[in-house]
C-alpha cells in the first residue's frame, strides 16, 4: 500500500531563517506531487506541483521554492522566511489526475 | 477561475441525525470532485471521489452526489456519530487548460456531532 510522509511535523523558525520541508511517498512510482498551504481562516492554496523529476510548476509568486530530486521526494524550501509564511503545509500525491492523497502536514510558525 | 463554496460553514447536531453538506462550484468543466475529512491539526483524508461522468458514490454511511450542469455536489451522512466530528472539504479538479490536475478547494464545513 502507498504511504506519504512529511517532516518535520512542527517547526518554529525566526524571520529571515531558511526552510526545508520534506515529503516522501512510498509504494508507488512516478506520482504527481503537490505542495499546499493552509493558513488560518483561509482555504487550501496550491503552491507547487510536479509531474516528474525536476519538473516543477508554481501556482503563485511567493517566497518559496520546490524541488523534486527523486521520483518520490518533494522538497519545499525558502532562503529567508517571512511572517506570512506561517501555516500548515500539506504534501499530496496522485497517479496522473486521479484521487489525491494527503500527508500528515507540517505546522510552521515564523516568529 | 474556478470558485468552490461550501454551505454551511459550521453545523452542530445531535447524534443520530442524517446530514447534508453542500458544495457548489462556478465552472462546470470539471474532471472530478473529491470530498475530504480533516481532523484538527491533521492532514486530509479522502472520503469519496466522483468522476465527472458519475452522479454519485457511496461508502458506508456516506453518499456523495454530483450535478455537474448545475455546479453542485452534496455529501450525505447517515446516522451521524460523534466520531464524524471534523471539517469536511470539497474539492474539484479542473478538466482543461494548463492547470490540469489542480484541485480547487472550498473552505469547508465544520461539523460537530454531540452525544
Amino acid at each position: 500500500s502507498q504511504t506519504i510522509h512529511q517532516w518535520p511535523a512542527t517547526l518554529v523558525q525566526p524571520v529571515g531563517s531558511p526552510l526545508s520541508l520534506e515529503c516522501t511517498v512510498e509504494g508507488t512510482s512516478n506520482p504527481n506531487l503537490y505542495w499546499y498551504r493552509q493558513a488560518a481562516g483561509r482555504g487550501l492554496q496550491l503552491l507547487f506541483y510536479s509531474v516528474g523529476i525536476g519538473q516543477i510548476s508554481s501556482e503563485v509568486p511567493q517566497n518559496l521554492s520546490a524541488s523534486r530530486p527523486q521520483d518520490r521526494q518533494f522538497i519545499l524550501s525558502s532562503k529567508k522566511l517571512l511572517l506570512s509564511d506561517s501555516g500548515f503545509y500539506l504534501c499530496a500525491w496522485s497517479i496522473q489526475d486521479n484521487e489525491q492523497f494527503f500527508g500528515p502536514g507540517t505546522r510552521l510558525t515564523v516568529l | 477561475k474556478q470558485e468552490v463554496t461550501q454551505i454551511p460553514a459550521a453545523l452542530s447536531v445531535p447524534e443520530g441525525e442524517n446530514l447534508v453538506l453542500n458544495c457548489s462550484f462556478t465552472d462546470s468543466a470539471i474532471y472530478n470532485l473529491q470530498w475530504f475529512r480533516q481532523d484538527p491539526g491533521k492532514g486530509l483524508t479522502s472520503l469519496l471521489l466522483i468522476q465527472s461522468s458519475q452522479r454519485e458514490q457511496t461508502s458506508g454511511r456516506l453518499n456523495a452526489s454530483l450535478d455537474k450542469s448545475s455546479g453542485r455536489s452534496t455529501l450525505y451522512i447517515a446516522a451521524s456519530q460523534p466520531g464524524d466530528s471534523a471539517t469536511y472539504l470539497c474539492a474539484v479538479k479542473v478538466g482543461r487548460g494548463s492547470t490540469l490536475g489542480r484541485l480547487y478547494f472550498g473552505r469547508g464545513t465544520q461539523l460537530t456531532v454531540w452525544p
